[in-house]
């Protein structure tokens, strides 16, 4: 059964830390992988990665893709309080319908001042 | 505002009452997913679209759920005979739908309460 795994599944950190949340997968027909940011409310996009070794930047934000070990990192550097959510890991999949997203739990992440 | 909308954004139900969601999805998007969120979990997928066809339905949709996209365009989501364990946010998203990209974007939600 296809499945994606985050950890830590929850972190409290200091303003101006540096976090790196952890995504690894076992699915058959990988297509891409996708981090999504939540706060009180549904998921926004941050990143899709289908390439290995190619880092995905966006401001304090980045993101990389290992296909052969099955996993992504999502770093946040210089935390803010504005970064506390839960952040979403999600493999799409080849298939008859390429239809949907396997999400892993989440990573609840708290930024304390 | 431009993104995928979905109404109610609050529902409360009494256990048995039938309830019916609806999503718009951003106009130029020609895919459409349906997922359920409980607390402390990642969404789980529903269904989904490709235009007025609906392709995929996942184990979770029992027989007392039925989700239509008539035009292509709005998509409705209804469940029948409600109870207390179909509580949950319900999730649409929306994607472009053409060659590779599976980017999908989020509507606000519509959270259920049955009673």
């Amino acid at each position: 059964e296809d499945k994606v795994v985050q950890s830590p599944l929850s972190l409290v950190v200091h303003e101006g830390d540096t976090v790196t949340l952890n995504c690894s997968y076992e699915v058959t027909n990988f297509r891409s992988l996708l981090w999504y940011k939540q706060e009180k409310k549904a998921p926004t996009f941050l990143f899709m990665l289908t390439s290995s070794g190619i880092e995905k930047k966006s401001g304090r934000l980045s993101s990389i893709l290992d296909k052969k070990e099955l996993f992504s990192i999502l770093n946040i550097t210089a935390t803010q309080t504005g970064d506390s959510a839960i952040y979403l890991c999600a493999v799409a999949v080849k298939g008859g319908s390429q239809g949907n997203l396997i999400f892993g739990k989440g990573t609840k992440l708290s930024v304390k001042p | 505002d431009t993104g995928v909308s979905q109404n109610p954004r609050h529902k409360i139900t009494k256990r048995g009452q039938n309830v019916t969601f609806r999503c718009d999805p951003i106009s130029e998007h020609n895919r459409l997913y349906w997922y359920r969120q409980t607390l402390g979990q990642g969404p789980e997928f529903l269904t989904y679209f490709q235009n007025e066809a609906q392709l995929e339905k996942s184990r979770l949709l029992s027989d007392r759920f039925s989700a239509e996209r008539p035009k292509g365009s709005f998509s409705t989501l209804e469940i029948q005979r409600t109870e207390q364990g179909d509580s949950a946010m319900y999730l649409c998203a929306s994607s472009p739908g053409q060659g590779a990209r599976n980017e999908q974007f989020f509507g606000p939600g519509t959270r259920l309460t049955v009673l």
